[in-house]
């Protein structure tokens, strides 16, 4: 079974530039996460989609972040114009449906660093 | 007060050893519980679910206290292979099945 799979592995870009990561969730997996782990925090949950719908964006920064999933398969993130405190990996995670018990699989992530 | 709650460390012990942590949780309606495991630049990779009755994986126990909000996880016998970072993870049960990461504990052992 293929893992979820993230890209690009690594970005470097200045501040007030835009970036956009990449996710393929597993295949069947309804369920898609986008987290922030900032260095040594756990990761924040930034949106969740359940298929194609957002199911929570409460801590998406949403004047800069923007994130979608079209098709109700991969997904993108955005972020327009980042900032230095920006600096981070970010981790898709999926998930099948079900009752709220179930594992998060995650992707390798795409570590983010701002100068 | 922080949804999910956690020791970061270092917890420093020698190989052989058992340590434990814990964690605690704010929201009472929470459903479901777990640690992850983290290694250093890698993603995070479930260890184990942790059930009301509490439950044991090899050298590793987890348990669940809902009246004190708290959950612990028990490591017997520590490897050098067990150094990493440990997540205490919870699910907010309010329909939307949001996981809730802590900020994890640094466990490193040593020769």
């Amino acid at each position: 079974e293929a893992g979820v799979a993230q890209s690009p592995r690594y970005k470097i870009i200045e501040k007030r530039q835009s970036v956009a990561f990449w996710c393929n969730p597993i295949s069947g997996h309804a369920t898609l996460y986008w987290y922030q782990q900032i260095l040594g925090q756990g990761p924040k949950l930034l949106i969740q989609f359940q298929n194609n719908g957002v199911v929570d964006d409460s801590q998406l920064p949403k004047d800069r972040f923007s994130a979608e999933r079209l098709k109700g398969v991969d997904s993108t993130l955005k972020i327009q114009p980042a900032k230095l405190e920006d600096s981070a990996v970010y981790l898709c995670a999926s998930s099948r449906p079900g009752q709220g018990g179930e594992k998060l699989f995650f992707g390798s992530g795409t570590q983010l660093s701002v100068l | 007060r922080k949804e999910v709650e956690q020791d970061p460390g270092p917890f420093n012990v020698p190989e052989g050893a058992t340590v434990a942590f814990n964690c605690t949780y704010s929201n009472s309606a929470s459903q479901s519980f777990f640690w992850y495991r983290q290694d250093c630049r890698k993603e995070p990779k479930l260890l184990m679910s942790v059930y009301s009755s509490g439950n044991e994986d090899g050298r590793f126990t987890a348990q669940l206290n809902r009246a004190s909000q708290y959950i612990s996880l028990l490591i017997r016998d520590s490897k050098l292979s067990d150094s990493a970072t440990y997540l205490c993870v919870v699910n907010s049960g309010s329909g939307t099945y949001k996981y809730i990461f802590g900020t994890g504990t640094r466990l490193k052992v040593l020769a």
